[in-house]
C-alpha cells in the first residue's frame, strides 16, 4: 500500500526557509492531490496546502505569502517551503494525499516535528 | 474568515452512542462541503474514518458513521469503546481547492 514519509531539519532558526520533502512509495505520485498539514503542539490540524502532480497549487489564505509547494514526478516526491519563520511555525507537519480533493485526505504520512528557535 | 466549529469536548460512556458534530460560521453544512472525519490520539498521525459526508475509510468500523444533522454535519460512534477516546478532527471543501479543518473535539470514553 502507499505510504508517506517526510524528511528535512527538526530545528529551523527564525527568518529562515523550511524546506521539507514526501516521498511517496509503494504507489504513483500521478493523478494525486498532496497536501501538507501543520499542527502546533497541542493544537489542533492546519492545511497548509496542496500540490497536484501536474504542479498545480493551491495554498491556505493565511500562510500564501510565505509557502511555495512544489513536485518531482521521477522521485516521487513533493516538497514544502516555508519562509519567514517565526515560533508559531512550530508543529508536527504532515504530508498527506487526496484522490478527489474534496474528499479530504486518504493517506497520511507518520509527521516530522519541526521547532523553530535560534 | 470561515471558521469550522466542533465542540471542544465530549463524553460518553463504554457502550454508548455519541454524536459529534461539524459547523460552519457563516453557512449551513450541506453535502457539498463534502464532509470528511479524522480520528487521533495522542503522538500518532490522524487516520480517516469518513469521506464524502458518510463514506467510511477503508477498514472502519462500521460503528462509525457520517451524516448531515440539521445544518451541520455530524459523525456518530454508535457502542463506544475505550480505544474511540481520541480527538476528532473535521474537515470540510471551501470550493476553490481550499480544505478547512474544525478546531476538533477531545472524546473521552468513561
Amino acid at each position: 500500500q502507499v505510504q508517506l514519509q517526510e524528511s528535512g531539519p527538526g530545528l529551523v532558526k527564525p527568518s529562515e526557509t523550511l524546506s521539507l520533502t514526501c516521498t511517496v512509495s509503494g504507489g504513483s505520485i500521478s493523478s494525486y492531490y498532496w497536501s501538507w498539514i501543520r499542527q502546533p503542539p497541542g493544537k489542533g490540524l492546519e492545511w497548509i496546502g496542496y500540490v497536484y502532480y501536474s504542479g498545480s497549487t493551491k495554498y491556505n489564505p493565511s500562510l500564501k505569502s510565505r509557502v511555495t509547494m512544489s513536485v518531482d514526478p521521477s522521485k516521487n516526491q513533493f516538497s514544502l517551503k516555508l519562509n519567514s519563520l517565526t515560533a508559531a511555525d512550530t508543529a508536527v507537519y504532515y504530508c498527506a494525499r487526496s484522490g478527489y480533493l474534496y474528499y479530504g485526505v486518504d493517506v497520511w504520512g507518520q509527521g516530522t516535528t519541526v521547532t523553530v528557535s535560534s | 474568515q470561515t471558521v469550522v466549529t466542533q465542540e471542544p469536548s465530549f463524553s460518553v460512556s463504554p457502550g454508548g452512542t455519541v454524536t459529534l458534530t461539524c459547523g460552519l460560521s457563516s453557512d449551513s453544512v450541506s453535502t457539498s462541503y463534502y464532509p470528511s472525519w479524522y480520528q487521533q490520539t495522542p503522538g500518532q498521525a490522524p487516520r480517516t474514518l469518513i469521506y464524502s459526508t458518510n463514506t467510511r475509510s477503508s477498514g472502519v468500523p462500521d460503528r462509525f458513521s457520517g451524516s448531515i444533522l440539521g445544518n451541520k454535519a455530524a459523525l456518530t460512534i454508535t457502542g463506544a469503546q475505550a480505544d474511540d477516546d481520541s480527538d476528532y478532527y473535521c474537515v470540510l471543501y471551501m470550493g476553490s481547492g481550499i480544505l478547512v479543518f474544525g478546531g476538533g473535539t477531545k472524546l473521552t470514553v468513561l
